[in-house]
């Protein structure tokens, strides 16, 4: 089985501000990571993945990932955000083999503020 | 770029009611995968489909079925609503190797 979590449930900072959101996941298998945000009542939306080669990953909207097998962390990162990426955000991961579920963390929500 | 369609994107069902959810993966994706999200909620997965077979299946209650159809459209069907069903449903579809899910938008169920 896999798990994962999300050390805040909430994070608050001002516009233009770095953040990191994190995230730490459980498997006894291979995994793939992904990070999703979510915006008010709207669907999930992917910002990045993991699913092998470099441990740094870039996504949209300035977002990057950096992937740590001995921490088992997958830690989110944008250094200058915006109102705008006010959401809530998942990360989730998966096994690496056919058909696999997601399994999602309990989600962060990010407050920007002026 | 073809998303994936979810229909109704909007519900309202009476308790003790049956409902259905449909889903119309991406083309050529073979995968699709049905969650729930409750209010405040992570989404939980309920079940999947790989080529028209049931691949998985997670917290998906008995009174919940699902198939997967020759096009690879999905269908949830929900009876004996509860107030508890009252929930964001998600769909999303994939390619076999899961590269990359993708989420429609979701219908919202509410019961009543």
């Amino acid at each position: 089985a896999q798990s994962v979590t999300q050390l805040d449930s909430q994070v608050p900072v001002f516009e233009e501000a770095p953040v990191e959101l994190r995230c730490n996941y459980s498997s006894s298998v291979s995994v793939y990571l992904f990070w999703y945000v979510q915006y008010p009542n709207q669907g999930l939306q992917l910002l990045l993945k993991y699913l092998s080669g470099s441990t740094l990953v870039k996504g949209i909207n300035g977002f990057e990932a950096e992937f740590n097998k001995s921490q088992t962390s997958f830690h989110l990162r944008k250094p200058s955000v915006h109102i705008s990426d006010t959401a809530e955000y998942f990360c989730a991961v998966s096994h690496t083999g056919t058909a696999s579920k997601l399994t999602f963390g309990t989600g962060t929500r990010l407050q920007v503020t002026l | 770029a073809a998303g994936v369609i979810q229909s109704p994107r909007h519900l309202i069902k009476e308790k003790r009611e049956t409902a259905t959810l449909k889903c119309y993966p991406i083309p050529r994706h073979d995968t699709v995968y049905w969650y729930q999200q409750g209010p405040g909620q992570d989404p939980q997965f309920l079940i999947s489909f790989y080529e028209k077979m049931q691949s998985d299946k997670g917290s998906i209650p008995d009174r919940f079925s699902a198939q997967q159809f020759s096009d690879y459209h999905s269908e949830l069907n929900m009876s004996s609503l509860e107030l508890g069903d009252s929930a964001l449903y998600f769909c999303a579809s994939s390619i076999r190797q899961n590269y990359g899910y993708t989420f429609g938008s979701g219908t919202r169920l509410t019961v009543v």
